[in-house]
């Protein structure tokens, strides 16, 4: 049972524009969410979190949204860059014992 | 801060033979995890160590899948004996106590022929 979903296995992007990853869950008693980026042959690596009471969280070019009624988040990179061409996951966890259930992951080209 | 180290890096075997990986967690983190992440796949939690006991190990394949972090450090993971259907990257990570991230290895890539 897939509880969080990442439906675009993939997307292309022209650097400089946005690129929006989406991400959907199924279990309402998720309130933690983080996205992490991955390249080949590495581990993931974080890249930015938010907490159910919040809508909107932002660190530098990245940004994440919530829609709490859809059980929906979305993930902005703006200006999208090249080197954030990766795969990248989203992660949610209900309050207990901080585990994590990752989607599918979205493969992120950014074309120079 | 040194990463969360895993070994080997790779690894082949054969099927029905024995395997095992190695990982050490950023210092001072007591919670790590092993995740299992087939090709195409997101992670998935195999089990998941407070310190040096279980706190979740319902979605490991026990009859051939063991874990232990003795001392509440390292930690060991082994399948015995492999499947063809084994065949993964297996992260291992560790957080801080409480609600935050995790910080992942690089992982080791297991290819069972």
């Amino acid at each position: 049972d897939q509880q969080v979903k990442q439906n675009s296995p993939s997307l292309s992007v022209q650097e400089g524009r946005i690129s929006i990853l989406n991400c959907d869950y199924t279990n309402s008693m998720f309130d933690y969410f983080l996205w992490y980026k991955k390249y080949p042959a590495e581990g993931p690596t974080f890249l930015i979190s938010i907490s159910s009471i919040k809508d909107k969280n932002e660190d530098g070019r990245f940004t994440v949204f919530l829609n709490k009624s859809a059980k929906h988040l979305s993930l902005h990179i703006v200006p999208s860059q090249p080197g954030d061409s990766a795969v990248y996951f989203c992660a949610a966890s209900a309050d207990t014992g901080n585990q994590f259930y990752f989607g599918t992951g979205t493969s992120l080209t950014v074309i120079p | 801060e040194a990463g969360v180290a895993q070994s080997p890096r790779y690894k082949i075997i054969e099927k029905r033979q024995s395997v095992a990986f190695w990982c050490n967690p950023i210092s001072g983190h007591a919670t790590l995890y092993w995740y299992q992440q087939i090709l195409g796949q997101g992670p998935k939690l195999l089990i998941q160590f407070q310190n040096n006991g279980v706190v979740d190990d319902s979605q490991l394949p026990k009859d051939r899948f063991s874990a232990e972090r003795l001392k509440g450090v390292d930690s060991t993971l082994k399948i015995q004996p492999a499947k063809l259907e084994d065949s993964a990257v297996y992260l291992c990570a560790s957080s801080r106590p409480g609600r935050s991230g995790y910080t992942f290895g690089s992982g080791t890539r297991l290819t069972v022929v």
